[in-house]
């Protein structure tokens, strides 16, 4: 799987927005863009994954480059429970992913009251 | 809905003992697979399982094996338990074959060896 990069840690204010980035520049056109985060003591939960075009659910959105080289995880209004480390992963689903996911550092979010 | 299960929770053990980690998933998912989870570092793959009856080494899989029981159930052992070992561990499951398919976690299981 193509590496991603992202910032070790960002910090928010709680109830604005938050914008975290990735960095893909080696992506390939079958790479499907993930986005898991992990709270604290937990397993890693799904957030939102795109291909090409934006995409949008009741979590976050998902804000993809036109050339795919970057996209940014949109969180619309931090709250407390946002607090968790987040992971952009790319899948390359020819053959469909048998091989899981390739977890990288990920971005610490800290949200301050 | 319990969705991914792993037990135990906790455990402790001494070196050069051995244990099983068990799994199960109740979303009839074909894929499943382990991951080890060291302080400050993100997930490491294990093992994996893409379909029932099949197994294949995922990028650390020395010091363990892997028992996929049937489609429910995917087993961790650790034949001889070194300090190294010591982390967390967290079975996955998917439907392998579905394009952007989501892999859904269980909580963890928090080994130590001493």
């Amino acid at each position: 799987d193509a590496k991603t990069t992202q910032p070790n840690s960002m910090e928010s204010n709680e109830e604005e927005p938050v914008h975290l980035p990735c960095n893909h520049s080696t992506i390939s056109g079958t790479d499907y863009i993930h986005w898991y985060r992990q709270l604290p003591s937990q397993g890693p939960e799904y957030v939102i994954h795109g291909l090409t075009s934006n995409v949008n659910n009741r979590m976050a959105s998902l804000a993809i480059a036109e050339d795919r080289k970057s996209s940014t995880l949109i969180l619309h209004r931090a709250t407390l429970r946002d607090a968790a480390v987040y992971y952009c992963i790319l899948r390359d689903e020819t053959g469909g992913g048998a091989d899981g996911l390739t977890f990288g550092k990920g971005t610490h979010l800290i949200i301050q009251p | 809905n319990a969705g991914v299960t792993q037990t135990p929770k906790f455990q402790v053990l001494k070196t050069g003992q051995s244990m099983t980690l068990q799994c199960a998933q109740d979303m009839n998912h074909n894929s499943m697979y382990w991951y080890r989870q060291d302080p400050g570092m993100g997930l490491r793959l294990i093992y994996y399982s893409a379909s029932e009856g099949t197994t294949d080494k995922g990028e650390v899989p020395n010091g363990y094996n892997v028992s996929r029981l049937n489609k429910r159930e995917f087993s961790l052992r650790l034949e001889s338990a070194a300090p190294s070992q010591t982390s967390v561990y967290f079975c996955a499951s998917d439907q392998h074959g579905n394009s952007g398919n989501t892999i859904y976690f269980g909580e963890g299981s928090w080994l130590t060896v001493v």
